[in-house]
């Protein structure tokens, strides 16, 4: 079967880094997705990665690692704005894509 | 970027009428559309895929008589809620899947429906 799981909320300080985790499971796998969502938003695309490693984009990373089926998401350097949802989601072999349910993250000042 | 509009943002009508949400590709032939639905506080849904020229592909305890997609041309998707209820009350947002790897979702900006 395919699942894919995600912390449903995180707290983290303004300035400081944080690290949200996404685990999944899957026969078929064709990349790891990561999405921002603001309330009342729709997601807007933020990385993708299909070999194992980091991909570094600005403030935000993203990591994968395919023999555990695990991802991350690094953002540093947080900001107010940083605020939102992070949606993992993993293309299975029908290059559709299988969403995690999402993390919240909270910025406090 | 690839662009993806919707039209109308938001939306509310009466229960009993039906109600028809446009997406539109604006910068690439899209032959793929998906169409999801997301209650507050919670995650996307999908409710279908939609393939240009053929018959959408339903996820299972979607109604496809009561959610109405067509597909006709590369750039344009509509879903029509028919005798809308007010449990349909929701934000309903298309995707077009892009057209080269790693073929990512370009998101419209959703459709907030009300029904009252």
């Amino acid at each position: 079967g395919q699942n894919i799981d995600q912390p449903t909320e995180m707290t983290a300080t303004e300035g400081a880094i944080v690290q949200i985790n996404c685990t999944y499971q899957t026969s078929g796998f064709n990349g790891l997705f990561w999405y921002q969502q603001h309330a009342g938003e729709a997601p807007t695309f933020l990385s993708y990665n299909v070999l194992d490693g980091l991909e570094e984009k600005g403030r935000f990373s993203s990591f994968l690692s395919r023999s555990k089926g695990y991802s991350y998401l690094l953002l540093k350097e947080l900001q107010m704005k940083d605020s939102a949802s992070y949606l993992c989601a993993f293309m299975d072999s029908n290059y559709q894509l299988i969403w995690g349910a999402g993390t919240k993250l909270i910025i406090k000042p | 970027g690839a662009v993806v509009s919707q039209h109308p943002s938001r939306v509310i009508c009466k229960s009993g009428t039906s109600v028809k949400i446009e997406c539109r590709s604006l910068d690439f032939q899209a032959t793929t559309m998906f169409w999801y639905r997301q209650f507050p506080k919670q995650s996307l849904m999908l409710m279908a895929t939609s393939n240009e020229g053929s018959k959408a592909t339903y996820e299972q305890g979607v109604e496809k008589d009561k959610f109405l997609i067509n597909h006709a041309s590369l750039t344009l998707s509509t879903l029509t809620v028919t005798s809308a209820h007010p449990e349909d009350s929701s934000f309903y947002i298309c995707s077009a899947r892009g057209f080269r790897e790693p073929y990512e979702q370009y998101f419209g900006p959703g459709t907030r429906l009300t029904v009252t």
